[in-house]
C-alpha cells in the first residue's frame, strides 16, 4: 500500500528566510509525487509534481521540490518565504498497480506553514 | 487545467436531513472524485464517479449514505444522507488523475447541528 508522511504539523519561518516542508513516501513501484496548497476557506491548488526526470522540480509561486529516491523524500522548498505563503500544504503520492493503471491519490496529513513578518 | 465549481459553498443542516452537493467542470472528464476533509484532517477519498456506471466507493463509505450521480461528462452530485454531526466536513470534488495532477473544486463546507 502507498502512504505519505508529513512529520511536521506546523512550520514557522520568518519572512525572507528559506522554507522547507518535509514529505516522505512509501510506494511499491515508481512514485508520482505532488504538492498542493490550501488557503483558508479555499479548495486545494496544485503546486508541482514529480513524475520522472530531474530530481529538482520547479512549480508555482517560486516553490520547488527535491525528489530523493534513496531517502524516499519529496521536500517542498522556497528560497525566500513570503507572508502570503502562509497556508496548509499537502504532499500526495500515487503509484502504478500491477495492471499498469495508477492508484488513487493518497494525501499526507498536512503541514501548516506560518510565515512571520 | 480544469475549472471546477461547487454548490453550495457552505450549508448548515439539521441532523437527519440530507444535502446534495453539485460539482460542475468546464470540460468533459472521464473520472470525477469526491473527497471529504474533516476538521483539521487530511483528505479522504469517498468515491470515484465515472459517467455511465456506478460509482466506486472506498472502504468505509457506502452508497446508501453517500449516493452519487454522474449524468454526463461535466457534472456530478454527491448526497450526504441522514446527516449527523460527524458528517460536518468540507466535501471536495476533483478531476484528473492517472499520471497527472488532479484539480479540485473550492469545496462545500457542511455543518450538521
Amino acid at each position: 500500500a502507498q502512504s505519505v508522511a508529513q512529520p511536521e504539523d506546523q512550520v514557522n519561518v520568518a519572512e525572507g528566510n528559506p522554507l522547507t516542508v518535509k514529505c516522505t513516501y512509501s510506494v511499491s513501484g515508481n512514485p508520482y509525487l505532488f504538492w498542493y496548497v490550501q488557503y483558508p476557506n479555499r479548495g486545494l491548488q496544485f503546486l508541482l509534481k514529480y513524475i520522472t526526470g530531474d530530481n529538482l522540480v520547479k512549480g508555482s509561486y517560486g516553490f520547488e521540490a527535491e525528489f530523493n529516491k534513496s531517502q524516499t523524500s519529496f521536500h517542498l522548498k522556497k528560497p525566500s518565504a513570503l507572508v502570503s505563503d502562509s497556508a496548509l500544504y499537502f504532499c500526495a503520492v500515487r503509484d502504478l498497480i500491477s495492471s499498469g493503471s495508477a492508484r488513487q491519490l493518497t494525501f499526507g496529513s498536512g503541514t501548516q506553514l506560518t510565515v512571520l513578518p | 487545467s480544469a475549472v471546477i465549481s461547487q454548490k453550495p459553498s457552505r450549508d448548515i443542516c439539521q441532523r437527519g436531513t440530507s444535502l446534495t452537493i453539485q460539482c460542475q467542470v468546464d470540460s468533459q472528464v472521464t473520472m470525477m472524485f469526491w473527497y471529504r476533509q474533516q476538521p483539521g484532517q487530511s483528505l479522504t477519498l469517498i468515491a470515484t464517479a465515472n459517467q455511465g456506471s456506478e460509482a466506486t466507493y472506498e472502504s468505509g463509505f457506502v452508497i446508501d449514505k453517500f449516493p452519487i450521480s454522474r449524468p454526463n461528462l461535466t457534472f456530478s452530485t454527491l448526497t450526504v444522507s441522514n446527516m449527523s454531526p460527524e458528517d460536518s466536513s468540507i466535501y471536495l470534488c476533483s478531476v484528473g488523475g492517472g499520471y497527472n495532477e488532479q484539480f479540485f473544486g473550492p469545496g462545500t463546507r457542511l455543518t450538521v447541528l
